[in-house]
Formats: structure tokens, sequence, C-alpha cells
């Protein structure tokens, strides 16, 4: 199947910096990709739509100052995690969705903590 | 306002026995209902879907039944296997007119006894 990779898959940083994550369809080319986050024992939690060559779509609720997603190629997504609290962590999982197949397919996540 | 939800939280079933994960929705709007499976730390891999204009998809030892009358789909593994051990989420999708977007259940935990 199609696969998507995120980059780094877990990273420890210091409360007040920022993070960026990387999401990367490997052999599709994607104009959208999702954000979600999942706290321990919830459910995963859509963030935003990130469309290719446009703003990204924030649900209800997301900070998009605070959450920073570029979509700047067909492969690659990226969410910031600016000034990064300890309530932000989390596990952040993308998706990817191949138009071709209609089908959305899930990037491995990346953990975060905040210390 | 959880549209999607699955009030198992967790499901036991000894290897050889059918499993029968349950989720209920809200929104009439879901055209479309995903499983997935997810290990802790992994992100989800797809099972199977159904589309809302049918009751009933098949594939290997995964079937889902779709009842849009009760907004009801559950997910049945026979048998049920030890590797089946995981959380499964159902989702459901609406088009928005570039992908679809999907709303995820809250899991439930499968474990797979011997």
């Amino acid at each position: 199947g199609a696969v998507v990779s995120q980059h780094p898959s877990r990273v420890i940083c210091k409360s007040g910096t920022s993070v960026k994550i990387e999401c990367r369809s490997l052999d599709f080319q994607a104009t959208t990709m999702f954000w979600y986050r999942q706290f321990p024992k919830q459910s995963l939690m859509l963030m935003a739509t990130s469309n290719e060559g446009s703003k990204a779509t924030y649900e209800q609720g997301v900070e998009k100052d605070k959450f920073l997603i570029n979509h700047a190629s067909l492969t690659l997504s990226t969410l910031t995690v600016t000034s990064a609290h300890p309530e932000d962590s989390s596990f952040y999982i993308c998706s990817a969705h191949d138009r071709a197949k209609d089908t959305q397919y899930f990037g491995p996540g990346t953990r975060l903590t905040v210390l | 306002d959880q549209q999607v939800k699955q009030n198992s939280p967790s499901l036991s079933v000894q290897e050889g026995r059918i499993s029968i994960l349950n989720c209920d929705y809200t929104n009439s709007m879901f055209d479309y209902f995903l499983w997935y499976k997810k290990y802790p730390a992994e992100g989800p891999t797809f099972l199977i879907s159904i589309s809302s204009i049918k009751d009933k998809n098949e594939d290997g030892r995964f079937t889902v039944f779709l009842n849009k009358s009760a907004k009801h789909l559950s997910l049945h593994i026979v048998p049920s296997q030890p590797g089946d051990s995981a959380v499964y989420f159902c989702a459901a999708s609406v088009f928005t007119g570039t992908a679809s977007k999907l709303t995820f259940g809250t899991g439930t935990r499968l474990q797979v006894t011997l």
C-alpha cells in the first residue's frame, strides 16, 4: 500500500520552543493532507485540513497561530507547534489523501513531549 | 459533540471465536464508514470500509455491517486471532469537495486470548 512518513517520530522539547513535524507521501501526490492529534485513550481528533498551495482549514477550537501548517508541495506538509507548552504534549498523526484512490493513508505518528 | 461513538472501550474474546465491535453515529451526512486498526505509538491502518448505500461488506475474516436506519455499524472478525489484538477505531466520512474528512470514534481495545 501507499506509504506516508512522518519526521521526527519522537521529539522532546522545552516549554516555549517551536517544533516542526513533517509529513510526506512517498509514492503518490497528495493535494490534501490532514493533521490529527490523539491524547492517551482518546480518539484521533482532526486538527486541520492542509491543502497544497492554499491556506489550511482549521477545526473549531484549534488555534491557527499556534499550529502553523504549510503544504508547499504535493508530497510534503509541515505542522509547526509554536511556543509549545506541556499541554501540547500529544501524539500527532498526519494522513495524506490519494485522490486517484480516494483513500487516506496515515503516517506513523509523532510523539511530542513538552517539558 | 461526539458524532461517532464506540461505547465499549474494551473487549476480550477467545481465539477462534467471533469478535464484534460496535459503532454508532449521529450525522446522517456521513456517506462512507471505515474501520482502522491501531497499535500503540503507530498510525492507524485501514481494515475495511462500507459505503452508505450498502449494508454489508466482507473481506476475508472481516465483515462490516451497516444499519442506516439505526445509524449503527459493526465489525465482525471471525475467527479471531491473537494478532488481532489492537485498538479498533471506526470512522465516518463526509466528502468536502476535495477529499473525504474523517471523524473517528473513541476506539475499542480488542484482546484476543489463547
